[in-house]
Protein backbone atom coordinates (compact mmCIF):
# COMPACT_ATOMS: atom_id res chain seq x y z
CA UNK A 1 0.00 0.00 0.00
CA UNK A 2 0.90 3.50 -0.06
CA UNK A 3 2.38 5.58 2.17
CA UNK A 4 1.73 9.50 2.83
CA UNK A 5 3.87 11.23 5.61
CA UNK A 6 3.98 14.94 6.75
CA UNK A 7 4.51 16.12 9.61
CA UNK A 8 1.88 16.74 12.57
CA UNK A 9 2.25 20.42 13.36
CA UNK A 10 3.22 24.02 11.77
CA UNK A 11 3.00 27.50 13.82
CA UNK A 12 3.22 30.42 11.87
CA UNK A 13 3.00 34.18 12.80
CA UNK A 14 0.06 35.90 10.85
CA UNK A 15 1.42 37.19 7.82
CA UNK A 16 3.72 35.27 6.82
CA UNK A 17 4.37 32.17 4.52
CA UNK A 18 3.73 28.57 5.39
CA UNK A 19 4.91 25.90 4.24
CA UNK A 20 3.97 22.20 4.71
CA UNK A 21 5.72 19.55 3.33
CA UNK A 22 4.48 15.46 1.82
CA UNK A 23 6.14 12.49 0.99
CA UNK A 24 4.54 9.86 -0.47
CA UNK A 25 5.68 6.64 -2.12
CA UNK A 26 3.67 5.63 -5.39
CA UNK A 27 5.62 6.78 -8.43
CA UNK A 28 2.00 5.64 -10.34
CA UNK A 29 0.40 7.97 -8.52
CA UNK A 30 -1.44 10.31 -11.49
CA UNK A 31 -2.77 13.43 -8.69
CA UNK A 32 -1.99 14.37 -5.49
CA UNK A 33 -4.30 16.55 -3.82
CA UNK A 34 -4.03 19.18 -0.76
CA UNK A 35 -7.58 19.25 0.97
CA UNK A 36 -8.36 21.48 4.31
CA UNK A 37 -9.95 20.63 7.70
CA UNK A 38 -11.42 23.02 9.75
CA UNK A 39 -12.49 21.51 12.96
CA UNK A 40 -15.92 19.37 12.67
CA UNK A 41 -15.80 20.14 9.36
CA UNK A 42 -15.69 17.91 5.98
CA UNK A 43 -12.55 17.68 4.05
CA UNK A 44 -12.41 21.17 1.63
CA UNK A 45 -10.36 20.48 -1.84
CA UNK A 46 -7.88 22.96 -1.85
CA UNK A 47 -6.30 22.59 -4.71
CA UNK A 48 -3.84 19.58 -6.62
CA UNK A 49 -1.33 18.85 -8.76
CA UNK A 50 -1.20 16.72 -12.05
CA UNK A 51 1.74 14.12 -11.67
CA UNK A 52 3.73 15.42 -14.77
CA UNK A 53 3.64 19.13 -13.26
CA UNK A 54 6.57 20.88 -11.47
CA UNK A 55 4.21 23.22 -9.93
CA UNK A 56 0.77 25.21 -9.44
CA UNK A 57 -0.21 28.23 -8.54
CA UNK A 58 -3.85 29.43 -6.97
CA UNK A 59 -3.89 32.96 -5.47
CA UNK A 60 -2.63 32.70 -2.10
CA UNK A 61 -1.42 29.02 -2.53
CA UNK A 62 1.81 27.24 -4.60
CA UNK A 63 2.12 23.85 -4.83
CA UNK A 64 5.54 22.69 -5.95
CA UNK A 65 6.16 18.39 -7.05
CA UNK A 66 9.53 16.84 -6.72
CA UNK A 67 8.69 13.60 -8.24
CA UNK A 68 11.94 12.00 -8.34
CA UNK A 69 12.20 12.42 -4.39
CA UNK A 70 8.56 12.39 -4.10
CA UNK A 71 8.00 15.28 -2.40
CA UNK A 72 5.24 17.43 -2.22
CA UNK A 73 4.66 20.82 -0.55
CA UNK A 74 1.53 23.50 -0.22
CA UNK A 75 2.72 26.97 0.64
CA UNK A 76 0.36 29.31 1.29
CA UNK A 77 1.36 33.15 1.32
CA UNK A 78 0.23 36.04 3.54
CA UNK A 79 -1.09 33.45 6.23
CA UNK A 80 -4.55 34.84 7.98
CA UNK A 81 -6.21 33.38 10.85
CA UNK A 82 -8.99 31.73 8.60
CA UNK A 83 -6.02 29.05 7.24
CA UNK A 84 -6.03 27.62 10.76
CA UNK A 85 -6.79 24.04 10.29
CA UNK A 86 -6.21 20.37 9.25
CA UNK A 87 -4.20 20.25 5.86
CA UNK A 88 -4.18 16.72 4.07
CA UNK A 89 -1.65 15.54 1.75
CA UNK A 90 -3.16 12.54 -0.78
CA UNK A 91 -2.41 10.61 -3.45
CA UNK A 92 -4.24 8.77 -6.01
CA UNK A 93 -3.47 5.52 -6.78
CA UNK A 94 -4.25 3.05 -9.76
CA UNK A 95 -6.72 1.63 -7.81
CA UNK A 96 -8.48 5.55 -7.88
CA UNK A 97 -8.35 5.35 -4.39
CA UNK A 98 -6.93 8.24 -2.17
CA UNK A 99 -4.23 7.83 0.43
CA UNK A 100 -3.98 10.29 3.06
CA UNK A 101 -1.53 11.79 5.00
CA UNK A 102 -2.26 12.02 9.04
CA UNK A 103 -2.41 15.41 8.51
CA UNK A 104 -0.56 18.81 9.67
CA UNK A 105 -2.19 20.90 12.23
CA UNK A 106 -1.56 24.31 11.26
CA UNK A 107 -1.86 27.53 14.04
CA UNK A 108 -2.07 30.83 12.88
CA UNK A 109 -1.12 33.10 15.80
CA UNK A 110 -0.95 36.76 15.79
CA UNK B 1 -24.44 25.92 -3.63
CA UNK B 2 -24.09 22.74 -1.75
CA UNK B 3 -22.58 19.68 -3.55
CA UNK B 4 -22.29 16.87 -1.35
CA UNK B 5 -25.06 16.68 1.39
CA UNK B 6 -24.97 15.28 4.51
CA UNK B 7 -27.63 14.46 7.01
CA UNK B 8 -27.80 14.53 10.15
CA UNK B 9 -24.98 16.78 10.75
CA UNK B 10 -24.79 15.46 14.35
CA UNK B 11 -26.24 11.58 15.06
CA UNK B 12 -26.88 10.45 18.63
CA UNK B 13 -27.41 6.63 18.92
CA UNK B 14 -27.80 3.97 21.30
CA UNK B 15 -24.94 1.12 21.74
CA UNK B 16 -26.93 -1.43 19.68
CA UNK B 17 -29.69 0.20 18.16
CA UNK B 18 -29.27 0.68 13.97
CA UNK B 19 -28.46 4.07 12.99
CA UNK B 20 -28.69 5.49 8.67
CA UNK B 21 -26.68 8.19 7.68
CA UNK B 22 -27.95 9.76 4.58
CA UNK B 23 -25.49 11.31 2.00
CA UNK B 24 -26.68 13.20 -1.28
CA UNK B 25 -24.96 15.02 -4.65
CA UNK B 26 -25.65 17.52 -7.10
CA UNK B 27 -22.60 17.01 -9.19
CA UNK B 28 -24.16 13.56 -11.13
CA UNK B 29 -20.98 11.59 -10.30
CA UNK B 30 -20.76 8.11 -10.81
CA UNK B 31 -18.57 7.55 -7.53
CA UNK B 32 -19.52 7.79 -3.93
CA UNK B 33 -17.36 7.06 -1.12
CA UNK B 34 -17.89 6.55 2.13
CA UNK B 35 -15.23 7.25 4.90
CA UNK B 36 -15.11 7.22 8.75
CA UNK B 37 -12.95 9.52 10.55
CA UNK B 38 -11.65 9.07 14.33
CA UNK B 39 -10.45 12.18 16.17
CA UNK B 40 -6.75 13.36 14.83
CA UNK B 41 -6.74 10.71 12.45
CA UNK B 42 -7.02 10.78 8.42
CA UNK B 43 -9.89 9.39 6.84
CA UNK B 44 -10.80 5.72 6.72
CA UNK B 45 -11.85 4.57 3.54
CA UNK B 46 -15.08 2.19 4.04
CA UNK B 47 -16.63 1.57 0.89
CA UNK B 48 -17.71 3.17 -2.96
CA UNK B 49 -20.13 2.43 -5.35
CA UNK B 50 -19.20 2.60 -8.71
CA UNK B 51 -22.37 3.50 -10.16
CA UNK B 52 -24.17 0.05 -9.00
CA UNK B 53 -21.39 -1.85 -7.91
CA UNK B 54 -20.90 -1.67 -4.44
CA UNK B 55 -16.67 -2.50 -3.47
CA UNK B 56 -16.40 -3.29 -0.28
CA UNK B 57 -12.62 -2.33 2.05
CA UNK B 58 -11.60 -5.71 3.38
CA UNK B 59 -10.89 -4.54 6.56
CA UNK B 60 -14.23 -2.50 7.19
CA UNK B 61 -16.53 -4.33 9.36
CA UNK B 62 -19.94 -6.36 8.57
CA UNK B 63 -21.20 -4.12 11.29
CA UNK B 64 -21.32 -1.47 8.38
CA UNK B 65 -23.93 -1.61 4.90
CA UNK B 66 -24.27 0.84 2.48
CA UNK B 67 -27.12 1.53 0.19
CA UNK B 68 -27.26 3.35 -3.04
CA UNK B 69 -30.95 4.08 -4.42
CA UNK B 70 -29.83 6.16 -7.66
CA UNK B 71 -27.11 8.41 -8.64
CA UNK B 72 -27.94 10.96 -6.19
CA UNK B 73 -28.30 9.44 -2.85
CA UNK B 74 -26.08 6.91 -1.02
CA UNK B 75 -26.88 5.37 2.67
CA UNK B 76 -24.72 4.12 5.35
CA UNK B 77 -26.37 1.86 7.68
CA UNK B 78 -24.56 0.62 10.87
CA UNK B 79 -26.42 -1.98 12.40
CA UNK B 80 -25.45 -2.07 15.77
CA UNK B 81 -23.07 0.66 16.65
CA UNK B 82 -20.54 0.31 19.37
CA UNK B 83 -18.84 2.67 21.28
CA UNK B 84 -15.92 2.48 18.46
CA UNK B 85 -18.05 3.42 16.28
CA UNK B 86 -18.08 6.88 16.99
CA UNK B 87 -16.26 9.38 14.72
CA UNK B 88 -17.61 11.29 11.68
CA UNK B 89 -18.58 9.79 8.69
CA UNK B 90 -17.78 11.21 5.77
CA UNK B 91 -19.13 10.83 2.24
CA UNK B 92 -17.77 12.19 -1.19
CA UNK B 93 -18.00 11.87 -4.45
CA UNK B 94 -16.05 11.60 -7.97
CA UNK B 95 -16.44 11.40 -11.41
CA UNK B 96 -13.61 9.01 -12.07
CA UNK B 97 -11.89 10.46 -15.30
CA UNK B 98 -8.97 12.30 -15.87
CA UNK B 99 -9.13 14.98 -13.09
CA UNK B 100 -12.49 13.92 -12.51
CA UNK B 101 -11.25 11.15 -10.76
CA UNK B 102 -10.88 14.46 -7.61
CA UNK B 103 -12.98 13.50 -4.40
CA UNK B 104 -15.76 15.94 -3.00
CA UNK B 105 -16.40 15.68 0.63
CA UNK B 106 -20.02 16.28 2.23
CA UNK B 107 -19.41 18.14 5.52
CA UNK B 108 -19.77 14.84 7.86
CA UNK B 109 -22.02 13.25 10.42
CA UNK B 110 -20.88 13.30 13.65
CA UNK B 111 -22.04 10.21 15.27
CA UNK B 112 -22.03 9.81 18.83
CA UNK B 113 -22.70 5.83 20.94
CA UNK B 114 -24.07 6.21 24.00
Amino acid sequence: GEDVEQSLFLSVREGDSSVINCTYTDSSSTYLYWYKQEPGAGLQLLTYIFSNMDMKQDQRLTVLLNKKDKHLSLRIADTQTGDSAIYFCAELGNDYKLSFGAGTTVTVRA
Amino acid sequence: DAMVIQNPRYQVTQFGKPVTLSCSQTLNHNVMYWYQQKSSQAPKLLFHYYDKDFNNEADTPDNFQSRRPNTSFCFLDIRSPGLGDAAMYLCATSGRQGAMNTQYFGPGTRLTVL
